[in-house]
Order: C-alpha cells, then structure tokens, then sequence
C-alpha cells in the first residue's frame, strides 16, 4: 500500500539559510500535518490543512510557511535557519472518512550547521 | 487544554515477559482517540494501537493490549511476550475526534523508552 513520502529525508543547511521539506500524502488523504521532533523530545504539532486551506495552527514560527497544493502535496518552507531549528520533520496524512489514524511519513532529518 | 503524561522516562524488561507502560491524559473534548506510537532509533513513528473514547472494549493488536480506564484517565500500554525488536521510545498520544471534517493533530507525552534485555 501506498504510504506517506517525505522528501528530502536528510539536509543540511548552514545558519540563515532557507530551507524547503516536502510531503506526498496518501492517495485520497485530504488532510496534512506537519510535526517538529527535536533530539530527545516529543513530536510537536506545527501546522495542517485539510482540502488545501490551513485547517489549525501550532507551535510553528513565523520564518516557517507552509500550503498544500491541488494535488495535495505540501510543503514546508524554513527561512533564516537557526541551529535550534535541527529537528526531524514529520509529514502525517489523514482522511476525514473512515480511518482514525495518521499514517506518519518516514520524516525529513534537518540538520543546522 | 489537552495534556499527555507518561510518567516513566525509562523501562527495562526481560525478553519474554510483560511490560506496562503507563500514559494518563488530561482534555475537555467528549469524542477523543488515544493513540501509542513507536519509534525505534531509526526514527520512524509506528502506529501500534488506538482507543475511542466511546470504545467499550479494551483495544489489542497482537501483541499489544491498551488498559482504557475512562474514569482514571489513563490508558495504559501493555506488550506481552517482549522481544529484543521491541526495545525502542514509545509514545502516548491523543487527539479531538471529529467526524467528518478535519481531523485534529495529535498531542504527545514526553515519551518512555524501553529497553528489552536478553
């Protein structure tokens, strides 16, 4: 079955750098999530959107955006990296029909240097 | 506000034997889903096994049973039989259960990591 791709898996900016993660979600997922894990910590809700709109807003700063597009993908833009924005990226994908679960992406390592 | 508390910050078991990991919540919404997840050093979140607030009967998986005491507000992880694959941090987490609509996020406890011994 198909799962949730996330792209890069691994990067590495410098310090002031822009930074872009991207998420394919499962096929007829209308709903998206993005998740900070830093080292040691728990995921940390940033932002979702359901049918393409931004459905709910967390923790995410104002140098990070974020859309999902017409064929459902989204993407994460980072701007002016900082070292504590070294984290694992979760996409997570989800139907508002049936299923319950979030189905995680393998997620997007971002190292700052 | 929601809250996840997971208690346990580290477990050792013996391979074999059973092992409970304890997750208490806190939250104001009526319809909500409690949710453990595993992630292993690689880093992948593993879904394991999910309860409805409204579920009657304790939720298994194979191996993994959820302890639902709705009163308490707890739902505690149990593995049977642990196996040295097992050995990896697990995660308690819940979120608003909204039918029909958008779903909402997920809020996670800090984590307990387990370790199996041969």
């Amino acid at each position: 079955a198909a799962g949730v791709i996330q792209s890069p898996r691994h990067l590495i900016k410098e310090k002031r750098e822009t930074a872009t993660l991207k998420c394919y979600p499962i096929p007829r997922h209308d709903t998206v999530y993005w998740y900070q894990q830093g080292p040691g910590q728990d995921p940390q809700f940033l932002i979702s959107f359901y049918e393409k709109m931004q459905s709910d807003k967390g923790s995410i700063p104002d140098r990070f955006s974020a859309q999902q597009f017409s064929d459902y993908h989204s993407e994460l833009n980072m701007s002016s990296l900082e070292l504590g924005d070294s984290a694992l990226y979760f996409c997570a994908s989800s139907s508002d029909i049936g299923s319950y679960e979030q189905y995680f992406g393998p997620g997007t390592r971002l190292t700052v240097t | 506000a929601q809250k996840i508390t997971q208690t346990q910050p580290g477990m050792f078991v013996q391979e074999k034997e059973a092992v409970t990991l304890d997750c208490t919540y806190d939250t104001s919404d009526q319809s909500y889903g409690l949710f453990w997840y595993k992630q292993p050093s690689s880093g992948e979140m593993i879904f394991l096994i999910y309860q409805g607030s409204y579920d009657e009967q304790n939720a298994t998986e194979g191996r993994y049973s959820l302890n639902f005491q709705k009163a308490r507000k707890s739902a505690n992880l149990v593995i049977s039989a642990s196996q040295l694959g097992d050995s990896a941090m697990y995660f308690c987490a819940m979120r608003p259960m909204n039918y029909g609509g958008s779903q909402g996020n997920l809020i996670f406890g800090k984590g307990t990591k387990l370790s199996v011994k041969p």
